[in-house]
């Protein structure tokens, strides 16, 4: 079975500080597709930053990054200079290309951040 | 570029009651998807549309659930009769390509079955 594990459901962080968000998952497949969603209170879930699992680099977009190791099956989040607007649920999320095309969440893990 | 469109945003019925949701995907995304959220956890497909074919059923409660999507565009999620166990959100997301999991979501709709 395909399963995610954020291990973590919540945390907090002051404003202007680094965050790492954790996640684990479980496939058979080589080839497949990592993701963070985030979805904001009361607001639509939107992608936050995509990996292949084929590409070495880890992805980065503006201020979040990943640290994705795939031999542990390991693909964390690192959201640096923490704004007051990235206070949400964060999913990680696997689909494995090829295969039954289905989009694999984790439970979330909800980050606030103060003031 | 408009995005998912869902409505209602919330309802609320007395158990063994109808209703139905619906879902306007992004213009030119062929692939549409129906997730259940329950409180506290991440979304979970219940059907997946190419086009008007339903690709990915497996995980809808056939007994009392029931999708459609005529003419390929807008989708309608009904449930007849709710259970309280039906109490969550439902999520509609549309995507350009299938299977590279780049999907955009609408808001959802928050069902509360009483």
């Amino acid at each position: 079975a395909q399963t995610v594990t954020q291990s973590q459901p919540e945390m907090s962080v002051q404003e202007a500080e680094t965050v790492t968000l954790s996640c684990t998952y479980d496939t058979s497949e080589s080839n497949y597709y990592l993701f963070w969603y985030k979805q904001p209170p009361s607001r639509q879930m939107i992608l936050v930053i995509r990996q292949e699992a084929y590409k070495q680099q880890n992805a980065t977009e503006n201020r979040f990054s990943v640290n994705f190791q795939k031999a542990a099956k390991s693909f964390s989040l690192k959201i640096s200079d923490s704004q007051l607007g990235d206070t949400a649920m964060y999913f990680c999320a696997f689909i494995v290309q090829g295969g039954s095309e289905k989009l694999v969440f984790g439970k979330g893990m909800k980050l606030t951040v103060n003031p | 570029e408009a995005g998912v469109v869902q409505s209602p945003r919330y309802k609320i019925i007395e158990k063994k009651q109808p209703v139905a949701f619906w879902c306007n995907p992004i213009s030119g995304h062929n692939t549409l998807y129906w997730y259940l959220q329950n409180l506290g956890q991440g979304p979970e497909l219940l059907i997946r549309y190419e086009n008007e074919e339903a690709v990915d059923d497996s995980q809808l409660p056939k007994d009392r659930f029931s999708a459609e999507r005529l003419k390929g565009v807008d989708s309608t999620l009904k449930i007849q009769p709710a259970e309280l166990g039906d109490s969550a959100v439902y999520l509609c997301a549309s995507s350009l390509l299938p299977g590279i999991g780049e999907l955009f979501f609408g808001e959802g709709s928050r069902l509360t079955v009483l």
